[in-house]
């Protein structure tokens, strides 16, 4: 496995404003992805942070809203820009190791009001 | 989307007995994963199974992937106060995508 890490833990924000969520993982690796935990819910996968380009977004998932970036094989941003209540969620970071096995960080806690 | 239909939704159980919940889809699935999630916390992996008919157990837990890979389940054995929680499928079919199940809340009483 590895050791993943997010900042911050946990967040109040204010609706309007935009919020980035970092991701550090203690080894390189090749996938990173970024997921979207509603209150009581399931997770939905937003997007897969893609080393040296663009990031790929799930459907109902845009760019605009949710920039990435992934500038080394270590780290990764998810920013949630423009928030709203409905945007309060649980943010999860997963790498891919061992071929078809991801394994998730302890999740970014944000709330909006 | 694919979706992955979890079954119970929650389990209300006495400690010290066994625990069973399983994934259905109709789709084909070529890994499936099992993962617990504790409040505020991030899902932990539990097992991985990636092939079809495939029986693996990690400690009291045992999974197995089934035959026609649209289906999963996960057994506890002996369950305790620490096994409380969410447990929740997962199942990869191309891109290393992950779709989730709804999950299962489990509950022991003492």
């Amino acid at each position: 496995s590895a050791v993943i890490s997010q900042k911050p833990s946990r967040d109040i924000c204010q609706r309007g404003t935009s919020l980035t969520i970092q991701c550090q993982v203690d080894s390189q690796v090749t996938m990173m992805f970024w997921y979207r935990q509603q209150p009581g819910q399931s997770l939905t996968l937003i997007a897969t942070a893609n080393q040296g380009s663009e990031a790929t977004y799930e459907s109902g998932f845009v760019i605009d809203k949710f920039p990435i970036s992934r500038p080394n094989l270590t780290f990764s941003t998810l920013t949630v820009s423009n928030m709203s209540p409905e945007d309060s969620s649980i943010y999860l970071c997963s790498v891919e190791l061992g071929g078809e096995t991801q394994y998730f960080g302890p999740g970014t806690r944000l709330l909006v009001l | 989307g694919q979706q992955l239909n979890q079954s119970p939704q929650s389990m209300f159980i006495q400690e010290g007995e066994d625990v069973s919940m399983n994934c259905t889809s109709s789709s084909i699935f070529n890994t499936w994963l099992w993962y617990k999630q504790d409040p505020g916390e991030g899902p932990v992996l539990l097992i991985a199974l990636y092939k079809a008919g495939e029986l693996t157990s990690n400690g009291r837990l045992t999974a197995q992937f089934g035959i026609t890979r649209k289906d999963s389940f996960l057994n506890i054995s002996a369950s305790i106060p620490s096994d409380v929680g969410i447990y929740f499928c997962a199942a990869i079919q191309g891109a290393q995508k992950l779709v989730f199940g709804q999950g299962t809340r489990l509950t022991i009483n003492p």
